[in-house]
């Protein structure tokens, strides 16, 4: 109940595409739900969060988008540039506290 | 503003050795949080400290634990290295609980623990 599953586990896009990471979970106590953005040999870059209280949120071209009767969330990319081009995690926690991490999205963005 | 900070870059010990590592938070951060990043298993809690406090831990074995300090910097200690705790170790940081929904996390750019 506390994992949360992220697909797919690796997208390519073309430069200009919109990329689209999906994430659920199952622990309907989970508040708070980050993605976070990770370039090799550096740690995690918060992206973007939403609450369940909301169901979109955008930031430039980045845009969660979440369906709490689902028990789903998702990552936007619009306009996608190869600099995007990294490693995704979608995270989940209750109250703060820990953070239950995706398995992880690396996305290619081709020019 | 400086972000969390990670030392050592990169270490590297033998089997059965112990480790150390350190994290500083944001200023004004009062909660460290420890990740375990290994190839093919993701990111994996550790542990929380929060006022000098431990407020939780992750699935790992007693060998892995650590400290927050006054200034509200940490270490990491591992002890009896085994070839499996080879990994990026990340730090993160955030502001102190209190509102409902918790506070963003802010990663350093972590340890690489090597055990060879």
């Amino acid at each position: 109940q506390q994992q949360v599953k992220q697909s797919p586990q690796s997208l390519i896009v073309q430069k200009g595409g919109i990329s689209i990471i999906n994430c659920a979970y199952e622990n309907t106590a989970f508040d708070y739900f980050p993605w976070y953005q990770q370039f090799p040999g550096k740690g995690p870059a918060l992206l973007i969060a939403i609450r369940p209280d909301v169901s979109e949120k955008k930031e430039g071209r980045f845009t969660i988008s979440f369906n709490k009767s689902a028990k789903q969330f998702s990552l936007h990319i619009m306009d996608s540039q190869p600099g995007d081009s990294a490693t995704y995690f979608c995270a989940a926690s209750k109250q703060g506290g820990k953070l239950i991490f995706g398995q992880g999205t690396e996305l290619s963005v081709k020019p | 503003e400086a972000g969390v900070t990670q030392s050592p870059t990169h270490l590297i010990k033998t089997r059965g050795q112990q480790a150390t590592l350190r994290c500083s938070p944001i200023s004004g951060h009062t909660s460290v949080y420890w990740y375990q990043q290994a190839l093919g298993l993701g990111l994996q809690f550790l542990l929380w400290y929060d006022e000098g406090e431990e407020r939780n831990r992750g699935n790992f074995p007693p060998r892995f634990s650590g400290r927050q300090f006054p200034n509200y910097s940490s270490e990491l200690n591992v002890n009896a290295l085994e070839l499996e705790d080879s990994a990026l170790y990340l730090c993160a940081s955030s502001l102190a609980l209190g509102q409902a929904g918790g506070q963003p996390q802010h990663f350093g750019d972590g340890t690489r623990l090597s055990i060879l």
